[in-house]
């Protein structure tokens, strides 16, 4: 079946470091992938899409690419600040009658001063 | 715009009762999404419906159900409450279903069993 594997966590990075947190995914078809973010206490926000392969997402600083050939979609941040603070979540979805996000476990990022 | 909203925020209750989750999606949403995020387990897919209709299951009890009414708005039912079912229940909307529209969430509510 289809799955997302995200890295374990938690990520503790200081300020203005470079983030890196990897998503690989296992799917019969062509999925849509999607990074969301979880604040303490809150629901999830979507941060960023890709539709197909070779597709960029990007808001608020963060990027990710679908790569196909690697059935990955990793979320990277140049210059991580203390509020992104937060819990990651890596989504697949497939169009269709299915019509389900399929998360990963999530990583749980921690920035300090 | 508002947002999906949820009600209520939380709610306690004790084994074998029943509790009743509502949600309200996104102005001009007609698909409803309903997941479980329950510790040690991640987040699963519970219920999806469009245009009122149930449209696909997760791998859940028949005790969890729920409907949608003509306004798109959407209840969550949990029959015989267990223990495990203490979690935060997340709803979500998208513009359609069936499409790659992204899904937009609510807050949750945090149910609790006693």
């Amino acid at each position: 079946g289809d799955s997302v594997t995200q890295m374990e966590g938690p990520v503790t990075l200081s300020e203005e470091a470079f983030l890196t947190i990897n998503c690989t995914y296992t799917a019969t078809g062509y999925p849509s992938l999607f990074w969301y973010v979880q604040y303490p206490g809150e629901g999830l926000q979507l941060l960023l899409k890709a539709t197909k392969a070779d597709d960029k997402g990007s808001n608020k600083g963060f990027e990710a690419t679908y790569r196909k050939e690697t059935t990955s979609f990793h979320l990277e941040k140049g210059s991580v600040q203390v509020s992104d603070s937060a819990v990651y979540f890596c989504a697949l979805l497939y169009t269709g009658t299915a019509s389900k996000l399929t998360f990963g476990t999530g990583t749980r990022l921690q920035v300090t001063l | 715009e508002a947002g999906v909203t949820q009600s209520p925020t939380h709610l306690i209750k004790t084994r074998g009762q029943q509790a009743t989750l509502r949600c309200s999606p996104i102005s001009g949403h007609t698909s409803v999404y309903w997941y479980q995020q329950a510790l040690g387990l991640g987040l699963q897919f519970l219920l999806w419906y469009d245009e009122g209709e149930e449209r696909n299951r997760g791998n859940f009890p028949p005790r969890f159900s729920g409907r949608q009414f003509p306004n798109y708005s959407s209840e969550l039912n949990v029959n015989a409450l267990e223990l495990e079912d203490s979690a935060l229940y997340l709803c979500a909307s998208s513009p359609t279903g069936g499409s790659n529209q992204p899904q937009h969430f609510g807050d949750g509510t945090r149910l609790s069993i006693l």
